[in-house]
């Protein structure tokens, strides 16, 4: 099957610095990329859907200016976390789709 | 809008146990209909799916059938094994709409004990 990849798996950064995940789609071209968040022992919550070379759309309650997402090219879309908090810690989860929808392994952000 | 309610976990079960995990959903029309299977520190992976009312999907010894008249999608699988604890996630794609984005259920804790 198709292959997602986020970079980093994990990360750990102090409050108030920024955190850029990249998700990269390695053997399809991606005409849509997804960012999930996911709290422990819950269901994925849809941040933001990007298309390439257009701004993202967010869902509603997601501020665009502290998750910025850049869908550079057909098979890579960056989320950076600016100016992290404890509270942004979580586990994000990008997902790639072409004629079907593909996940990556996700990315544990820790906020000190 | 659309919805999937999932049976709350966690379930815990021995091994070579029988397995149902009740989902059910509200949509308008068709919806395509999903399980994913999260292993513990790791992203989604696509399960099984079934597109249109009455298909059965199937992998891995799970099976789950697209149940129109009840709006269900109920996964089951005969014998469970320990590889098998994972969270599972049922899912849906609307049929209308441009965005076509899915729709997760809560998600259903199974551990499976030897």
């Amino acid at each position: 099957g198709a292959v997602v990849s986020q970079h980093p798996s994990r990360v750990i950064c102090k409050s108030g610095t920024s955190v850029k995940i990249e998700c990269r789609s390695l053997d399809f071209q991606a005409t849509t990329m997804f960012w999930y968040r996911q709290f422990p022992k819950q269901s994925l919550m849809l941040m933001a859907t990007s298309n390439e070379g257009s701004k993202a759309t967010y869902e509603q309650g997601v501020e665009k200016d502290k998750f910025l997402i850049n869908h550079a090219s057909l098979t890579l879309s960056t989320l950076t976390v600016t100016s992290a908090h404890p509270e942004d810690s979580s586990f994000y989860i990008c997902s790639a789709r072409n004629t079907e929808q593909f996940f990556g392994p996700g990315t544990r952000l820790t906020v000190l | 809008g659309d919805s999937v309610t999932q049976m709350e976990g966690p379930v815990t079960l021995s091994e070579e146990a029988f397995l149902t995990i009740n989902c059910t959903y509200t949509a308008t029309g068709y919806p395509s209909l999903f399980w994913y299977v999260q292993y513990p520190g790791e992203g989604l992976q696509l399960l099984l799916k079934a597109t249109k009312a009455d298909d059965k999907g199937s992998n891995k010894g799970f099976e789950a059938t697209y149940r129109k008249e009840t709006t269900s999608f109920h996964l089951e699988k005969g014998s469970v094994q320990v590889s098998d604890s994972a969270v599972y996630f049922c899912a849906l794609r609307s049929a209308v709409g441009s965005a076509r984005q899915l729709t997760f259920g809560s998600g259903t804790q199974l551990t499976v004990l030897p």
